[in-house]
């Protein structure tokens, strides 16, 4: 079964600081990743998403994240951070197949504190 | 363009009661899901739909109903509401396929006294 880590329960950086948040899956093949962020009070928005190719994609809000097979990681990084990037942040696991339906396994989430 | 929307937004129960969430969606999506959030466990599916009449269980089905009657619809029954049912629900939906990204509502808020 996928499964999926996000090691870091909250975060915090100083706004204008680079920012990494990571995440590590379990999966046999060829995983489908996903980034999602989550204001307070709202829905999951998607960041940002990896099917195949190149394995640095760029997101919204400025947000990266890079694919490495060997280290089953699929990270999310910020060059510089802003005050309204405060919010929760999961990783999610997709896979292929006509019966995965587009079901995803969620991570625990990370949440991120950003201080002026 | 409403997208996902779930209603109602906030609910108290008391243990015991029934009650339906609904989720509409706009997109003319195929595949629909509900999920439940729990502090420290993310995102956990209860059951989801590929289609107009069809549904299916996900992770954590039990003490939970649900019923797509129309495609554009997607209803989330509790029939004897439990205090371990209090939770935050959200209810997403995609196009067809595996790689699809699946589109939000913003949350039912749900307490079981």
């Amino acid at each position: 079964a996928q499964s999926v880590t996000q090691p870091d329960i909250h975060i915090t950086v100083s706004e204008g600081a680079s920012l990494e948040l990571r995440c590590n899956y379990s999966y046999g093949a060829t995983p489908y990743l996903f980034w999602y962020v989550q204001s307070p009070g709202q829905g999951l928005q998607l960041l940002l998403k990896y099917f195949s190719g190149d394995t640095l994609v760029q997101g919204i809000k400025g947000f990266e994240a890079e694919f490495k097979r060997s280290q089953s990681s699929f990270n999310l990084r910020k060059p510089s951070v802003h005050w309204s990037d405060a919010a929760e942040y999961f990783c999610a696991v997709g896979n292929a197949g006509g019966t995965s339906y587009g079901k995803l396994t969620f991570g625990q989430g990370t949440i991120l504190t950003v201080h002026p | 363009n409403a997208g996902v929307t779930q209603t109602p937004k906030f609910r108290v129960l008391k243990t015991g009661q029934s009650m339906t969430l609904l989720c509409a969606q706009d997109m003319n999506h195929e595949y629909m899901y509900w999920y439940r959030q729990d502090p420290g466990m993310g995102l956990r599916l209860i059951h989801y739909s590929v289609g107009e009449g069809t549904t299916a269980k996900g992770e954590v089905p039990d003490g939970y109903n649900v019923s797509r009657l129309k495609k554009q619809n997607f209803l989330l029954g509790l029939e004897s509401a439990a205090p371990s049912q209090t939770s935050v629900y959200f209810c997403a939906s995609s196009y067809r396929g595996y790689n699809q990204p699946q589109h939000f509502g913003d949350g039912t808020r749900l307490s079981i006294l």
